[in-house]
This record gives C-alpha cells, sequence and structure tokens, in this order.
C-alpha cells in the first residue's frame, strides 16, 4: 500500500532560521511528487511538481528536491508569513493522488 | 478569475438530511476530483471524473454521489447525513495527461449536528 510520512510534524523557527521539510515515500508506479502549501481556512495552493530523482525546483525562498526514496522541502531564510501546513503528495500510475499528513510551520518574528 | 469556486462554503445540518455541493472550475482542465479533510487534517480523495466518466471511486458510503454535468462542473450529494460525515470537503481539478497538478477550491465545511 502506497504510504507518504512526513516529518517534523511540527517546526518553530526563527525569522531567518532555514530549515528542511522530509517527504518520504513508497508508491508502486510514480508519475510525480507534488508540494501544497496549505493557510488556515484554504485550500491547498499548489507549488511544486518533481518527476524525477534529481531533479530540483525552486520558488522564492522555498526549494524543493527528489531522490528515489524521499523528497526534502527547505526553506531558506524565512519570513513570517511562510507560516503554514505544507503538504507533500504522491501521484500514482492510475492517477490516485495520496497526500502525507504535513508540517506546520510557524515562523517568529 | 476564480480558478476552482465551491458553494456553499458553509454548510450546517441536521442527521438525516440530504445536502449538495457545486464545484466549477474555469482553468479548462479535463478532470475534476473530491477530497475529504477530516479533523486531523489529512487530505483523503474520495472521486475523480475525466470528461464526465468517473474514474476513481474509493472507499466512501453510497449515500455519497458524484455527478458532473460537463467538464467544468463536479458536484457532490449526500444522502441521510451522518455526524461522521462532519468535515471540510475540497473540490480539485487538473489536465488528466502532461501536467498533472491538482488545483483545489476553497473548501466547503459541512457541520452535521
Amino acid at each position: 500500500e502506497d504510504q507518504v510520512t512526513q516529518s517534523p510534524e511540527a517546526l518553530r523557527l526563527q525569522e531567518g532560521e532555514s530549515s528542511s521539510l522530509n517527504c518520504s515515500y513508497t508508491v508502486s508506479g510514480l508519475r510525480g511528487l507534488f508540494w501544497y502549501r496549505q493557510d488556515p481556512g484554504k485550500g491547498p495552493e499548489f507549488l511544486f511538481t518533481l518527476y524525477s530523482a534529481g531533479e530540483e525546483k525552486e520558488k522564492e525562498r522555498l526549494k524543493a528536491t527528489l531522490t528515489k526514496k524521499e523528497s526534502f522541502l527547505h526553506i531558506t531564510a524565512p519570513k513570517p508569513e511562510d507560516s503554514a501546513t505544507y503538504l507533500c503528495a504522491v501521484l500514482r500510475i492510475d492517477y490516485k493522488l495520496s497526500f502525507g499528513a504535513g508540517t506546520t510551520v510557524t515562523v517568529r518574528a | 478569475d476564480t480558478a476552482v469556486s465551491q458553494t456553499p462554503k458553509y454548510l450546517v445540518t441536521q442527521m438525516g438530511n440530504d445536502k449538495s455541493i457545486k464545484c466549477e472550475q474555469n482553468l479548462g482542465h479535463d478532470t475534476m476530483y473530491w477530497y475529504k479533510q477530516d479533523s486531523k487534517k489529512f487530505l483523503k480523495i474520495m472521486f475523480s471524473y475525466n470528461n464526465k466518466e468517473l474514474i476513481i471511486n474509493e472507499t466512501v458510503p453510497n449515500r455519497f454521489s458524484p455527478k458532473s454535468p460537463d467538464k467544468a462542473h463536479l458536484n457532490l450529494h449526500i444522502n441521510s447525513l451522518e455526524l461522521g460525515d462532519s468535515a471540510v470537503y475540497f473540490c480539485a481539478s487538473s489536465h488528466r495527461d502532461g501536467r498533472y497538478e491538482q488545483y483545489f477550491g476553497p473548501g466547503t465545511r459541512l457541520t452535521v449536528t
């Protein structure tokens, strides 16, 4: 059965303190891995798609990387507005998207 | 210029009632989805339609019935609501091939009393 495990569950950072979030996965046939950001009371907002091991994507202070077993979301010099829950999801060959439980990031000024 | 919209945003109803949630997307996508996010914030797929055809149907009580009148709309009808149906329901859409990222609506918070 597919498994998507995110760690840590929660992360408290000081503004400017860089850190990484982990998403480890086991899936039978991977089409792609996605990262989303979810703010309280809102729908998930698409951030990145990664398709193959070694691929990297960047957007502002965020950088996502992918290996054959896990993905990392690096947050460089975070600001309070980066506070959110970050969700990892894997898309199987049959188009089913399975989400991890998320990492809640809080950035203090 | 809303991409994926859902109505209503909040829905409070009593056990045993029947209710519907509507979803519309203006992104030109051919595939739409319904997800349920429970109190632990875990997102789980319920249904998916591609060009009005049901392609994903997870283990969901048959009280839940999706209907897709066209590629841009996917509605969710729930019969005989139960307390355990309380959750936030999200609609999403994507292309089926090429670019797979799914875009989500704002969610409908359903509370069954």
